[in-house]
């Protein structure tokens, strides 16, 4: 069964900085991995999509890896701003009907 | 472009009682659709999965005379949490994906308390 964690649980950081966010996985059989955005009480936005076979993707200041071998993906924040303050997802799409499985999120305060 | 809208945003009701969450693909037609819920501070846990036309399939754990769901058109399906009580409250959230689109896209999630 796949199960999806995140690290840390929660984040602060000053205006301005860059910060990476962590994702694992226990099985790297998937079909690919969302990194979500979910502000208070609202539903979820889709920030990147990587496929199992690609490495990264990237937009605008936002960069996600996948390194399915060891079960890991990455999402790097750069010049981080009050803005980006959110709970971020990860979640891993299985190869067979293509669920999402999520993680627990990472809880982003950015100071200003 | 694939947009998902969920109705209503936000329900009370009492014990004993059944609410009816409905959820539209409204720019796209969507072959598949699932249903999320997710306590506060907890992630997404999926509770079933319905293709258009189709009975759902229920995640572990998942009553499904509790939390019926009905995907009769390619654009509306919907969550009946029948008999409702307390422990149901909960944040729902659906998604709904295309034939030949890779992703889910997310409805903006429904409030359910149950009092």
């Amino acid at each position: 069964k796949q199960e999806v964690t995140q690290i840390p649980a929660a984040l602060s950081v000053p205006e301005g900085e860059n910060l990476v966010l962590n994702c694992s996985f226990t099985d790297s059989a998937i079909y690919n991995l969302q990194w979500f955005r979910q502000d208070p009480g609202k539903g979820l936005t889709s920030l990147l999509l990587i496929q199992s076979s690609q490495r990264e993707q990237t937009s605008g200041r936002l960069n996600a890896s996948l390194d399915k071998s060891s079960g890991r993906s990455t999402l790097y924040i750069a010049a981080s701003q009050p803005g980006d303050s959110a709970t971020y997802l990860c979640a891993v799409g299985d190869q067979g009907a293509q669920k999402l499985v999520f993680g627990q999120g990472t809880r982003l305060t950015i100071n200003p | 472009g694939a947009v998902v809208s969920q109705h209503p945003s936000r329900v009370i009701c009492k014990s004993g009682t059944s609410v009816k969450i409905e959820c539209r693909s409204l720019d796209f037609q969507a072959t598949t659709m699932f249903w999320y819920r997710q306590f506060p501070k907890q992630s997404l846990m999926l509770m079933a999965t319905s293709n258009e036309g189709s009975k759902a399939t229920y995640e572990q754990g998942v009553e499904k005379d509790k939390f019926l769901i009905n995907h009769a058109s390619l654009t509306l399906s919907t969550l009946t949490v029948t008999s409702a009580h307390p422990e149901d409250s909960s944040f729902y959230i659906c998604s709904a994906r295309g034939s030949w689109r890779d992703t889910q896209y997310f409805g903006p999630g429904t409030r359910l308390t149950v009092l």
